[in-house]
């Protein structure tokens, strides 16, 4: 199966830019959807296809996708921004063929 | 307002059965793939299965922790996503949500989530 690999967490000061990987075998071949996850609520997304941003997403919020690394870039970080973050992957060879990262989460210090 | 909610969720005991439904509003709901996704508590996020729509024989997909105690149906005409769980495990307790897949392949709409939970 394809294993998407995220850092457990990442800490950054408000105002600054935060930066989420997610590792993948020429996972720059495969489309990477990212989702925000808040305590107690459902994901929500973020970024599709890479670096593409849904309706009502900031801007503060970009993507990009390359060899074996997605990023997820956040810039200009709020308190609210505070969350765990999915990156996901569709990949027809692998089972499960919807496949998440383990999520990463990112603190506001 | 686009909307999934789901229901059904509970306390089982393993071995036991579960019907989870998911009800959609707002958009058309025959025009889309519909799946599953779980997360165990404190833990990350699982996709268990997929529907495909009408235009494509309703034809379905299971992770293969779930295949063969799992099914996923759909009534087009309820707007309805159902979710049959047989022979529950302690390993299936978790939130269920129900999630609506956008043409890149992304979950666009997600449901609020129902908590099972399998103890004896």
């Amino acid at each position: 199966s394809y294993v998407l690999t995220q850092p457990p967490s990442v800490s950054v000061a408000p105002g600054q830019t935060a930066r989420i990987t997610c590792g993948g075998n020429n996972i720059g071949s495969k489309s990477v959807h990212w989702y925000q996850q808040k305590p107690g609520q459902a994901p929500v997304l973020v970024v599709y296809d890479d670096s593409d941003r849904p309706s009502g997403i900031p801007e503060r919020f970009s993507g990009s996708n390359s060899g074996n690394t997605a990023t997820l870039t956040i810039s200009r970080v709020e308190a609210g921004d505070e969350a765990d973050y999915y990156c996901q992957v569709w990949d027809s060879s692998s089972d499960p063929y919807v496949v998440f990262g383990g999520g990463t989460k990112l603190t506001v210090l | 307002e686009v909307q999934l909610v789901e229901s059904g969720g509970g306390l089982v005991q393993p071995g036991g059965s579960l019907r989870l439904s998911c009800a959609a509003s707002g958009f058309t709901f025959s025009d889309h793939y519909m799946d599953w996704v779980r997360q165990a508590p404190g833990k990350g996020l699982e996709w268990v299965g997929r529907t495909r729509n009408k235009a494509n024989s309703y034809t379905t997909e299971y992770a293969a922790s779930v295949k063969g105690r799992f099914t996923i149906s759909r009534d087009d005409s309820k707007n309805s996503l159902y979710l049959q769980m047989n022979s529950l495990k302690t390993e299936d307790t978790a939130v269920y949500y129900c999630a609506r897949k956008n043409a890149n392949d992304a979950f666009d709409i997600w449901g609020q989530g129902t908590m099972v939970t399998v103890s004896s």
